[in-house]
């Protein structure tokens, strides 16, 4: 089954400590991207990765670091976390350039930082 | 800069009415649109998607936007609701394909009344 599968779903930590999500899709996709959702706020996009080694920013960067050694694979890595960083957060990929743009999303991890 | 505003924060209808649901954007480059619908405790699903070629465009559930370029909408309609379409509701732009930044509004909670 075609799918993008996130870990963990659920997760309270504390201040500081610090924690990886991970991301992975049996699709083959290049692009795959992280978001992070608050009321009111939307979906807003935290990194994109092109493709293996491609990586860049997008709206909201600060205080995450993401890497992409394996085409399948995109953690989302919170050297300190803080509470401004609760959240629930889902991880996206898609196909490049081969005309077909829609995403496919993951179920979601909610994080929760005291 | 691209941006999406979402006219609503929460719409309510009556199950067989028409469903409306109003997305304006702005981009300084022709856009590409999407309509997403995230069911209760899942990640967001593709309902439809404007790249180019024919204005009115249809998805899946019965769902149809209409591009508006005069206008800079997209607005997302129904022509009967069923009690299954509950869900909230994220219009987005992107410059290219959804393969790069991409910017979703802030959500509009669709209910249906019995």
């Amino acid at each position: 089954e075609a799918q993008v599968t996130q870990n963990p779903r659920y997760l309270i930590t504390v201040t500081g400590k610090k924690l990886t999500v991970t991301c992975s899709q049996n699709m083959n996709h290049e692009y795959m991207s992280w978001y992070r959702q608050d009321p009111g706020l939307g979906l807003r996009q935290i990194y994109y990765s092109m493709n293996v080694e491609v990586t860049d920013k997008g709206d909201v960067p600060e205080g995450y670091k993401v890497s992409r050694k394996e085409k399948r694979n995109f953690p989302l890595i919170l050297e300190s976390p803080s509470p401004n960083q609760t959240s629930l957060y889902f991880c996206a990929s898609s196909l490049v350039g081969q005309g077909t743009d829609t995403q496919y999303f993951g179920p979601g991890t909610r994080l929760t930082v005291l | 800069a691209q941006s999406v505003t979402q006219l609503g924060s929460h719409v309510s209808v009556s199950e067989g009415a028409l469903v409306l649901l109003r997305c304006n954007y702005s981009s300084s480059v022709p856009p590409y649109l999407f309509w997403y619908v995230q069911y209760p405790n899942q990640g967001l699903q593709l309902l439809l998607k404007y790249t180019t070629g024919a204005t009115l465009v249809k998805g899946i559930n019965g769902f149809e936007a209409e591009f508006k370029k005069s206008e800079t909408s997209f607005h997302l309609t129904k022509p009967s609701a069923h009690m299954s379409d509950a869900a909230e509701y994220f219009c987005a732009v992107s410059e290219y394909s959804s393969a790069s930044k991409i910017i979703f509004g802030s959500g509009t909670r669709l209910s249906i009344r019995p």
